[in-house]
């Protein structure tokens, strides 16, 4: 089983401040690492997904970087705006293994 | 619309009697997935399918049985039901296993 770990758990943002958070997985035999967003009652909705050393995503306010010899991953959220309140989670897939394990991710609460 | 599907939504039942949560998606994926969510565990794997006929062992199977003898529908059966299986079920389905994953709306399961 991967161990794929988030941290911190849960933060609280003040309206228009940034934001970071991390994601850790095995850098051996790495393959993809994906990011989700999950808003309270409703589906996880994919953000990135990510397989390149050095790969930068952005969407929006929201972007992510990729390290995969060091096994990690960090999301940004710039400007956070309370409709940006989510849990965010991370995956990670190694080659030769089509199980895809979860961090338990990173809650996110944007205060007005 | 594209769309992953599952049925019930919602279901209360009780220790031993089986039950099958169904799963469909009509966006012609090849790899599809269930998952449990429980508090402060994050995103499990149950199993997934990379195609039909072809499944195998997520992180937590002990319990469950899946089918996958349309490339349409990945059904979750449950044959006798406990309690420690009360959860919120997510089936999910992408053309890869490490390509984006689209969510089903989940089933919240209670097992008396």
């Amino acid at each position: 089983i991967l161990n794929v770990e988030q941290s911190p758990q849960s933060l609280h943002v003040q309206e228009g401040d940034s934001t970071n958070f991390t994601c850790s997985f095995p850098s051996s035999n790495f393959y993809a690492l994906h990011w989700y967003r999950w808003e309270t009652a409703k589906s996880p909705e994919a953000l990135f997904v990510m397989t390149l050393n050095g790969d930068e995503k952005k969407k929006g306010r929201i972007s992510a970087t990729l390290n995969t010899k060091e096994g990690y991953s960090y999301l940004y959220i710039k400007g956070s705006q309370p409709e940006d309140s989510a849990t965010y989670l991370c995956a990670s897939l190694s080659m030769g293994n089509n199980r895809l394990a979860f961090g338990k991710g990173n809650q996110v609460v944007v205060i007005p | 619309e594209a769309q992953v599907t599952q049925n019930p939504r919602y279901l209360i039942t009780v220790t031993g009697k089986k039950l099958t949560v169904t799963c469909s998606q009509n966006m012609n994926h090849e790899y599809m997935s269930w998952y449990r969510q429980d508090p402060g565990l994050g995103l499990r794997q149950i199993y997934y399918s990379m195609n039909v006929e072809v499944t195998d062992k997520g992180d937590v199977p002990e319990g469950y049985k899946v089918s996958r003898k349309e490339k349409r529908n990945f059904p979750l059966i449950l044959e006798s039901p406990s309690p420690n299986q009360t959860s919120l079920y997510f089936c999910a389905s992408s053309f890869t296993a490490g390509n984006e994953q689209f969510f089903g709306p989940g089933t919240r399961l209670t097992v008396l």
